[in-house]
C-alpha cells in the first residue's frame, strides 16, 4: 500500500510568483486535505477536497486554491506569493469524509518565498 | 471552531524518565488526534480518542480523554532516544467527522541521554 507522498520536497519562489503543490493520496482514500504549517506552529487548515469538490475551507484568501482529480490526487495553488506564504505545506488523505477518521499526512513541501 | 492549548511548549527529559503532554480544548472535543512531527516532516497519526474517559495504549505512549471531553494528555513512559519530536494534538474544527483538523502549536520533546 503506497502512503501519501507529495512533490516537489522544496521549491523557492519570489514574491508575486504562482506555485503549485501535488499530493498523492493513499490508495482508497477519496478525501484529501491541506495545510499550512509556519515555523514554530501546528499546522492550519487551507481546505478539503471530497470527490473533485471542495468541502470545507479555513481561514485564508482566494489566492490560495485547489483541484483534485478523478484518481483522488490534488494539487494546491497559490498566486501572487507573499512572503509569509514561506511554510512547509501538508497533504493529507483519508478513506471518507463522514466519521471520525484518521488523515495519514505525507511528508510536506517546504515552500520558500523571496 | 475548535482552539487547542498544548503544555509544555517545549520538554526536556532525561533517557527513562517519564513524561506527559497535555491538550487543553475551549470546547466539548467530538474527537481528538495525537499525532508526532518530526522536524520539518510530516504527521505520523498515534492514536485517536473519542468517548469521555477513554484511554488507549501504544507501546510505551499512553493517551486519555477526560470525562468532561475538555482535555487529553499523551504519557510516555520510560522515554527513549526515539521519542524526541513535536508532539501535536488536534481536532476537528466544527465537531463533526468531515472537514479538516483543528491543531494546537505542539510540544517540542527533547530526550536527553
Amino acid at each position: 500500500e503506497t502512503g501519501v507522498t507529495q512533490s516537489p520536497t522544496h521549491l523557492i519562489k519570489t514574491r508575486g510568483q504562482q506555485v503549485t503543490l501535488r499530493c498523492s493520496s493513499q490508495s482508497g482514500h477519496n478525501t484529501v486535505s491541506w495545510y499550512q504549517q509556519a515555523l514554530g506552529q501546528g499546522p492550519q487548515f487551507i481546505f478539503q477536497y471530497y470527490r473533485e469538490e471542495e468541502n470545507g475551507r479555513g481561514n485564508f484568501p482566494p489566492r490560495f486554491s485547489g483541484l483534485q482529480f478523478p484518481n483522488y490526487s490534488s494539487e494546491l495553488n497559490v498566486n501572487a506569493l507573499e512572503l509569509d506564504d514561506s511554510a512547509l505545506y501538508l497533504c493529507a488523505s483519508s478513506p471518507q469524509t463522514s466519521g471520525y477518521n484518521e488523515q495519514f499526512f505525507g511528508p510536506g513541501t517546504r515552500l520558500t518565498v523571496l | 471552531s475548535q482552539e487547542l492549548e498544548q503544555s509544555p511548549q517545549s520538554l526536556i527529559v532525561q533517557e527513562g524518565k517519564n513524561l506527559t503532554i497535555n491538550c487543553t480544548s475551549s470546547k466539548t472535543l467530538y474527537g481528538l488526534y495525537w499525532y508526532k512531527q518530526k522536524y520539518g516532516e510530516g504527521l505520523i497519526f498515534l492514536m485517536m480518542l473519542q468517548k469521555g474517559g477513554e484511554e488507549k495504549s501504544h507501546e510505551k505512549i499512553t493517551a486519555k480523554l477526560d470525562e468532561k471531553k475538555q482535555q487529553s494528555s499523551l504519557h510516555i513512559t520510560a522515554s527513549q532516544p526515539s521519542h524526541a519530536g513535536i508532539y501535536l494534538c488536534g481536532a476537528p474544527r466544527w465537531g463533526g467527522g468531515a472537514d479538516g483538523l483543528t491543531f494546537g502549536k505542539g510540544t517540542h520533546l527533547i530526550i536527553q541521554p
